[in-house]
């Protein structure tokens, strides 16, 4: 069955304090994966699309990687603006229409 | 540009009542998609429209209708509300078809069914 899974559910940094989050994936056929800013009461926010493995994508303070089985979104002396749930999604090649497969999220908090 | 609205921001909806929710965007995008997202879990495609004319069911289409009004709207229908499609639901879209490029979202409507 395709999956995605997101770790951690929540993450709590210091300002400067720099961490990454993990996107894991089991899909038949991937085509693409993308990662997500969502504030809250607001739509997702489209960051990175990353094709194939070793493929890296850098904004600001923020750096997407990709292996065979999981993604990394990195993110480098975080600000308290960072704050926001990261999505990640993945796009199989399977079934009747090309599934986009959405993680449930990672919460991070930025604290001053 | 606006990118991607939606109406209502809010509703309240009784067991058993219709309603319509709007979407519009102005990106000139061929695929349009609504989602609903509930807590502890990933947004889940209802429907989606891969091209003015066209719509196809996603993982969960059950209790819902959409019409694809023109290249711009995607409307979601329920039919009879129930209090299990009590969620945000988000509208879409993107420039061509699905997971092949990145989509943009609208605000969200957040629908209470009691």
């Amino acid at each position: 069955e395709d999956q995605v899974t997101q770790s951690p559910e929540a993450l709590r940094l210091q300002e400067g304090e720099s961490s990454s989050l993990n996107c894991s994936y089991t899909v038949s056929g991937l085509r693409g994966l993308f990662w997500y800013r969502q504030d809250p009461g607001k739509g997702p926010e489209f960051l990175f699309t990353l094709y194939s493995a070793g493929e890296e994508k850098e904004k600001e303070r923020l750096k997407a990687t990709l292996t065979k089985k999981e993604s990394f979104l990195h993110i480098t002396a975080p600000k308290p603006e960072d704050s926001a749930t990261y999505l990640c999604a993945v796009q199989a090649g399977s079934g009747g229409y090309n599934k986009l497969i959405f993680g449930a999220g990672t919460r991070l908090a930025v604290h001053p | 540009n606006a990118g991607v609205t939606q109406t209502p921001k809010f509703q309240v909806l009784k067991t058993g009542q219709s309603m319509t929710l709007q979407c519009a965007q102005d990106m000139n995008h061929n695929s349009m998609y609504w989602y609903r997202q509930d807590p502890g879990m990933g947004l889940r495609l209802i429907y989606y429209s891969a091209s003015e004319g066209t719509t196809d069911k996603g993982e969960v289409p059950n209790g819902y209708n959409v019409s694809r009004l023109n290249k711009r709207e995607f409307s979601l229908r329920l039919e009879s509300a129930a209090p299990s499609q009590t969620s945000v639901y988000f509208c879409a879209s993107s420039s061509r078809g699905l997971g092949d490029y990145e989509q943009y979202f609208g605000p969200g409507t957040r629908l209470t069914v009691t």
